[in-house]
């Protein structure tokens, strides 16, 4: 298993570039999400799905759109990037925690910076 | 508003010196508290999940315990190893996996 993959890792982006971040796990989970993480802020959710064809939003999801055609992707896309999108991207996927009481299984991360 | 908070933000100790972490926390209903460890440049990797008050799960040095209020993690005789940054996450009531991150403590242990 390969567990949840992320692609980029690092990515330079132009403002009001668009563009797409990859998730992909091989676990079956049924809950995928995308967090970012800024200094000082922790991670916060951006947005969610329970399952294929099913997303919604989280803390923080103006400026980004998901959807989830497969059970096992879960791309973010950007539709106008900002300076302020600067971050650190999770992607993170669950069976269940209530069921498994193993939490989230995170990617590694895509460090995205808007110039 | 569910809500939570980690103190210290950021804690140094030496190789041996035991000690312990706070995560406080707000929320409606509990369904579940979660500890992540985080390397730099990596995602969070998974802990303990703790359920309920009085509850209690090991880990090697690590020892992750539960009141109605906040949860500790306790550090027995580190090591540099265990040098991280450790994030607690709530997991609210109301059939949703999302979960709540605290701002996060990072640990040095010098040799």
């Amino acid at each position: 298993n390969a567990g949840v993959t992320q692609t980029p890792k690092f990515q330079v982006l132009k403002t009001g570039q668009s563009m797409t971040l990859q998730c992909a796990q091989d676990m079956n989970h049924e809950y995928m999400s995308w967090y970012r993480q800024d200094p000082g802020m922790g991670l916060r959710l951006i947005h969610y799905s329970v399952g294929a064809g099913i997303t919604d939003q989280g803390e923080v999801p103006n400026g980004y759109n998901v959807s989830r055609s497969t059970t096992e992707d879960f791309p973010l896309r950007l539709l106008s990037a900002a300076p302020s999108q600067t971050s650190v991207y999770f992607c993170a996927s669950s069976y269940s925690t209530w069921v498994s009481g193993n939490g989230y299984t995170f990617g590694s991360g895509t460090r995205l910076t808007v110039v | 508003e569910d809500q939570v908070t980690q103190s210290p933000e950021a804690l140094r100790l030496q190789e041996g010196e035991s000690s312990s972490l706070n995560c406080s926390y707000t929320v409606s209903g509990l369904r579940g508290l979660f500890w992540y460890r985080q390397d730099p440049g990596k995602g969070p990797e998974f802990l303990f999940t703790l359920y309920s008050a009085g509850e209690e799960k090991e880990k090697e040095r690590l020892k992750a315990t539960l009141t109605k209020k906040e949860s500790f993690l306790h550090i027995t005789a580190p090591k540099p190893e265990d040098s991280a940054t450790y994030l607690c996450a709530v997991q609210p009531q109301g059939g949703s996996e999302k979960l709540v991150f605290g701002k996060g403590m990072k640990l040095t242990v010098n040799p």
